[in-house]
């Protein structure tokens, strides 16, 4: 069973860190790019980052970039989001999701996880 | 940047019906869209990609058409599992932006 399952979220102060995780399982996870992607309460969707299937590349959202770092570790089948510096405004439910096409050609997001919330405040 | 314009942000809606979501993009995009579902308290599921490709699993009354700037959602007879919130989101260059969603409610 292909499965995505994010784990790490809680509460946390304002200039605080936290480091989200997400587990693969049932799908060769080395071979797909994988993203995090979030939603504030009430809000819409908002990409947040993407890592390619080897760790070679990476691109961050504006909102994020020089904060949060994205990161895999393809011998334990986990992504990773290190979150640093956080503000109210990454308040959100954060998803990790699958790029639909194998290898380094990014597509749309074909599996996602559950999710996990992060609320920043003091 | 590419701006997305998704509309209408609310539609409301009969089961048996026929309705269209619109996304607009700031700039051509060829056919790097794809829409997702998503129900209140779950992740969102991936409907079509490439504009036009329905991902496995999804009911053939979802079709999506439309290329370079203009593309469209269509679910030919509503469901009552279909009333849900519908993205839309450009994989054609960064960073990746989505619509900001239309809510699908019973009328």
């Amino acid at each position: 069973q292909v499965q995505l399952v994010e784990s790490g979220g809680g509460v946390v102060q304002p200039g605080r860190s936290l480091r989200l995780s997400c587990a693969a399982s049932g799908f060769t996870f080395s071979s797909y790019g994988m993203h995090w992607v979030r939603q504030a309460p009430g809000k819409g969707l908002e990409w947040v980052a993407v890592i390619w299937y080897d760790g070679s590349n990476k691109y961050y959202a504006d909102s994020v970039k020089g904060r949060f770092t994205i990161s895999r570790d393809n011998s334990k089948n986990t992504l990773y989001l290190q979150m640093n510096s956080l503000r109210a405004e990454d308040t959100a439910v954060y998803y990790c999701a699958r790029d639909r096409s194998v290898g380094a050609t990014l597509d749309a997001f074909d599996i996602w996880g559950q999710g996990t919330m992060v609320t920043v405040s003091s | 940047v590419i701006w997305m314009t998704q509309s209408p942000s609310l539609l409301s809606a009969s089961t048996g019906d026929r309705v269209t979501i619109s996304c607009r993009m700031s700039q051509g995009i060829s056919s790097y869209l794809a829409w997702y579902q998503q129900k209140p308290g779950k992740a969102p599921e991936l409907l079509i990609y490439a504009a036009s490709t329905l991902q496995s699993g999804v009911p053939s009354r979802f079709s999506g058409s439309g290329s370079g700037t203009d593309f469209t959602l269509t679910i030919s007879c509503l469901q009552s599992e279909d009333f849900a919130t519908y993205y839309c989101q450009q994989y054609y260059s960064f960073p990746w932006t989505f619509g900001q969603g239309t809510k699908v409610e019973i009328k």
